[in-house]
């Protein structure tokens, strides 16, 4: 089956310094989404791309899909405390979510 | 409304008993999805109904984990015969109609430790 690779596993930033998180697949994706957890927290969906270099903005949050669909990332501009949380990729095929490893975020005063 | 609701949010148990995990999906909802998630890990999807039909179980790990939900709403994953190994998270997730891009909403979980 498809899998996901997302790096770096752990970030710690500096509140207002930016972020990313970077998800990798060595084959073509027919979609990417992207679910945060915050600690203690179950995951909630923040986006789905599925087309070829799609670039979508949520305020601070930009998500794009690479051109090849193998590829994908999430910047978060400006990190605040409230960004905290485990940032996970995955795709979906055939009605079951295949989710990368995550990305945890940390965002020290 | 209310969101997707698990029982027992805790389960502790011995190595050996049965337990029985429940979850009560976003009204509505077509589709329900069960995934385990170990500590510091993704979910891993375990099985997936739509309406009461269970469509794919292929992640389900052996014989001993079963799920239902007979009346197309409410869904139970039970686990026979517990061992250490089946310690984790155990979410549940729905959908409106499934199909693979629907969004999933997770539910709190029920974390599950076998003594």
């Amino acid at each position: 089956g498809q899998q996901v690779m997302q790096i770096p596993q752990y970030q710690h930033v500096q509140e207002g310094e930016d972020f990313t998180t970077y998800c990798n697949s060595s084959t073509t994706l027919s979609n990417i989404q992207w679910y945060k957890q915050r600690p203690g927290g179950h995951p909630v969906f923040l986006i789905q791309l599925v087309k070829s270099g799609e670039v979508k903005k949520q305020k601070r949050l930009t998500f794009q899909f690479g051109e090849a669909k193998k590829n994908s990332s999430l910047h978060i501009t400006a990190t605040q405390t409230t960004d905290v949380g485990t940032y996970f990729c995955c795709t979906g095929g055939g009605n079951k979510l295949t989710f990368g490893t995550g990305t945890q975020l940390k965002v020290e005063l | 409304g209310a969101g997707v609701s698990q029982s027992p949010r805790y389960k502790v148990t011995k190595r050996g008993q049965d337990v029985a995990l429940r979850c009560d999906p976003i009204s509505g909802h077509v589709s329900l999805y069960w995934y385990r998630q170990a500590l510091g890990q993704g979910p891993e999807f375990l099985t997936y109904f739509n309406y009461e039909a269970q469509q794919d179980k292929s992640g389900l790990p052996n014989d001993r984990f079963s799920a239902e939900r007979p009346e197309g709403s409410i869904s139970t994953l039970t686990i026979q015969r517990t061992e250490q190994r089946d310690s984790a998270m155990y979410r549940c997730a729905s959908s409106l109609v499934g199909g693979g891009t629907d969004t999933q909403y997770f539910g709190p979980g029920t974390r599950l430790t076998v003594l």
